[in-house]
């Protein structure tokens, strides 16, 4: 079966460009989540989306950021007036939100790597 | 606030055990979780605990939990070459809803 799919593997554009990345969640998962993980440490959360509820963006780093989902289908993430700090790999995960007991397994994809020159 | 450690980078021989350490600072966890992440891949799920629990084992993992110091090991049995990889820690915690916080990963290497 398909897991969570990112476009594009690569991204590299000049400072003060917007960028948009993708993500395809596995179909059927109903939440979805991007961090970024900069060279050398671990990811940070950025935005999580469930179903029609409103997103927690608690994580995203400046107002130059941000991120839309359809449904519970693709969703964008948008990096407006790029700066070199946001150099990264930015990953997007998706989960089956179950309720209840136990936890929502996130499955990861593999990511796009962010080069702002 | 949130908060979770790791140790940079551990080398280990093939055949030998591995145990990576993590700490926690929030003492509201809910679940905490192991990832691997291998060169140009993604993040693979290893195992998790609930925060209730203090051992888990599953084939060749083997995680511990003390809650009161909050520390989180995996211990790998039998290290292969294979395992090589960056180890994440992870958490959830009440409140937080199902986003994770990472720890800054931890290197092994698996040497012949």
């Amino acid at each position: 079966g398909a897991g969570v799919s990112q476009s594009p593997s690569n991204k590299v554009t000049e400072k003060g460009k917007d960028v948009e990345l993708r993500c395809d969640p596995i179909s059927g998962h109903t939440a979805l989540y991007w961090y970024r993980q900069r060279l050398g440490q671990g990811l940070e959360f950025l935005i999580y989306f469930q179903g029609n509820s409103a997103p927690d963006k608690s994580g995203l780093p400046s107002d130059r950021f941000s991120a839309e989902r359809t449904g519970e289908s693709v969703s964008t993430l948008t990096i407006q007036r790029t700066q070199q700090e946001d150099s990264a790999v930015y990953l997007c995960a998706s989960s089956y939100t179950r309720g209840g007991f136990g936890t929502d397994t996130q499955y990861f994809g593999p990511g796009t790597r962010l080069t702002v020159l | 606030g949130e908060d979770v450690e790791q140790s940079l980078f551990l080398s280990v021989r093939e055949g030998d055990s591995s145990v990576i350490n993590c700490t926690y600072t929030d003492s509201s966890s809910t679940y905490l979780y192991w990832y691997k992440q291998e060169p140009g891949a993604g993040l693979q799920l290893l195992t998790y605990i609930f925060s209730n629990m203090d051992m888990k084992q599953d084939q060749r993992l083997t995680v511990l939990l003390n809650k009161k110091d909050k520390h989180l090991s995996l211990r790998i049995a039998d290290t292969q070459t294979g395992d090589s990889a960056i180890y994440f820690c992870a958490e959830t915690t009440t409140g937080g809803g199902n986003k994770l916080t990472f720890g800054t990963g931890t290197q092994l290497k698996v040497e012949l």
